[in-house]
């Protein structure tokens, strides 16, 4: 069955760091997504990209993120320059299409530490 | 916008009891709801959907929620728990997003235990 794969499971970073969290969405999939989990707290939608550019961002989406799909293939997340508040549970999906009547898929995260 | 109200953070039962778990949603529009599942340090599984078809809606593992618009609401249920539906769930509506696309909007996650 095709999966969402993501790359660390887990990173710990020093605070000022940059990161590059990586995903591989389902081949043919056209939609992808970043949502993070901060601790006892929400899913929050981060961001949406569609053919190469951003569709949609959040107010917690700010210059210090960035989304890339650098190969046709993977997906990345990065972070800047790291900040405490920044440790959370980081989700990507994938969707065929933009249209939620059909199947966002998941990935397992990957839980971002800033010590 | 879109929000999700998940009653209760943590749900505790015992095997073979019902399980219900509370979500309501505020829509300006008619809305998509799903609800998720969380297993321990795996990533969210759907579970169901509604996508304003039949309100009654059938999901993987036994589970089914029903939408009820005078109500809100979309509580997932199932008749008998069983000790493998231990986990997180998480209700969710869609909500539109620029460029064509959709995006989910959360509820904050009720834990499930289920005891022997």
């Amino acid at each position: 069955e095709p999966e969402v794969t993501q790359t660390p499971s887990h990173q710990v970073t020093q605070m000022g760091q940059e990161v590059i969290l990586r995903c591989v969405p389902i081949s043919n999939h056209l939609y992808f997504y970043w949502y993070r989990q901060i601790l006892g707290q929400k899913v929050e939608f981060l961001v949406s990209f569609y053919n190469n550019e951003i569709s949609e961002k959040s107010e917690i989406f700010d210059d210090q993120f960035s989304v890339e799909r650098p190969d046709g293939s993977n997906f990345t997340l990065k972070i800047r320059s790291t900040k405490l508040e920044d440790s959370a549970m980081y989700f990507c999906a994938s969707s065929e299409i933009g249209r939620l009547n059909t199947e966002a898929f998941f990935g397992q995260g990957t839980r971002l530490t800033v010590v | 916008a879109q929000s999700v109200t998940q009653l209760g953070s943590h749900v505790s039962v015992s095997e073979g009891a019902l399980v219900l778990l509370r979500c309501n949603y505020s829509s300006s529009v008619p809305p998509y709801l799903f609800w998720y599942v969380q297993y321990p340090n795996q990533g969210l599984q759907l579970l169901l959907k509604y996508t304003s078809a039949a309100t009654l809606v059938k999901g993987i593992n036994g589970f089914e929620a029903e939408f009820k618009k005078s109500e809100t609401s979309f509580h997932l249920t199932k008749p008998s728990a069983h000790m493998s539906d231990a986990a997180e769930y998480f209700c969710a509506v869609s909500d539109s997003a620029r460029g064509g696309s959709e995006k989910l909007v959360f509820g904050k996650g009720t834990k499930l235990t289920v005891n022997p």
